[in-house]
């Protein structure tokens, strides 16, 4: 079965710095979704991913997708207190009719 | 739309007795999904609808679980008898694929579970 890697599991980050997370799939990824979630708050769709090599951006944060369709990475740049929260990667299952998901990324932006 | 609508939000119980959880998918969305979260095994997909029929229901973890989907617009979560390993955030949600293969779900709010 697929299984979606994302590191770092936590990250602390100073208001205005730049950050990465990664995601990092097990087999090849026909769609890759990022999402966003508050503390006691359902999933907030970011991005979705299809091509090998497609970027996406949507105010500061960009989402890019690997040549070879098993990574993916999420920059925020110039990070503000709003952009705290955990940040999830999913992929569509095998049959392409359910997404899973990382385990997820906990940001926190230091003012 | 209103989006995914789940009650209760909160809900405590005592181990052993039976909890039911709610989902209304948005309306025209032909998948619903059910998911648990917790720390340490993070979003796991429970179970999964396609036009009210129940598609793979491999990640229910006991035969404590079931899940029921009479009509398009309302499913259910139930566990019986509940245990404190069950505290958790279960989280509904739907999505339609008739625009391609690729589609977002769209996550309701998320009933948190804690059993005492």
């Amino acid at each position: 079965s697929q299984e979606l890697e994302q590191s770092p599991q936590s990250l602390i980050v100073q208001e205005g710095k730049n950050l990465t997370i990664n995601c990092t799939s097990s087999k090849t990824l026909y769609g890759l979704y990022w999402y966003k979630q508050k503390y006691g708050e359902g999933l907030i769709f970011l991005m979705m991913l299809q091509k090998g090599g497609e970027e996406k951006s949507h105010e500061k944060i960009t989402a890019k997708l690997d040549e070879k369709k098993q990574q993916s990475s999420l920059h925020i740049t110039a990070s503000q207190p709003s952009h705290a929260g955990i940040y999830l990667c999913g992929a569509d299952n095998q049959a392409g009719t359910a997404l899973i998901f990382g385990k997820g990324t906990t940001l926190s932006v230091s003012s | 739309d209103a989006g995914v609508i789940q009650s209760p939000r909160h809900e405590v119980t005592e181990m052993g007795q039976e909890v039911t959880l709610r989902c209304k998918p948005i309306s025209g969305h032909d998948y619903l999904f059910w998911y648990r979260q917790t720390m340490m095994r993070g979003l796991e997909l429970l179970i999964y609808f396609n036009n009210n029929v129940p598609i793979d229901d491999s990640g229910m973890p006991e035969d404590r679980f079931s899940a029921k989907m009479p009509n398009a617009s309302f499913s259910t979560l139930k566990i019986q008898p509940s245990e404190p390993r069950d505290s958790a955030v279960y989280f509904c949600a739907s999505n339609t694929r008739d625009r391609g293969l690729q589609a977002e779900a769209f996550f309701g709010q998320g009933t948190r579970l804690t059993v005492v």
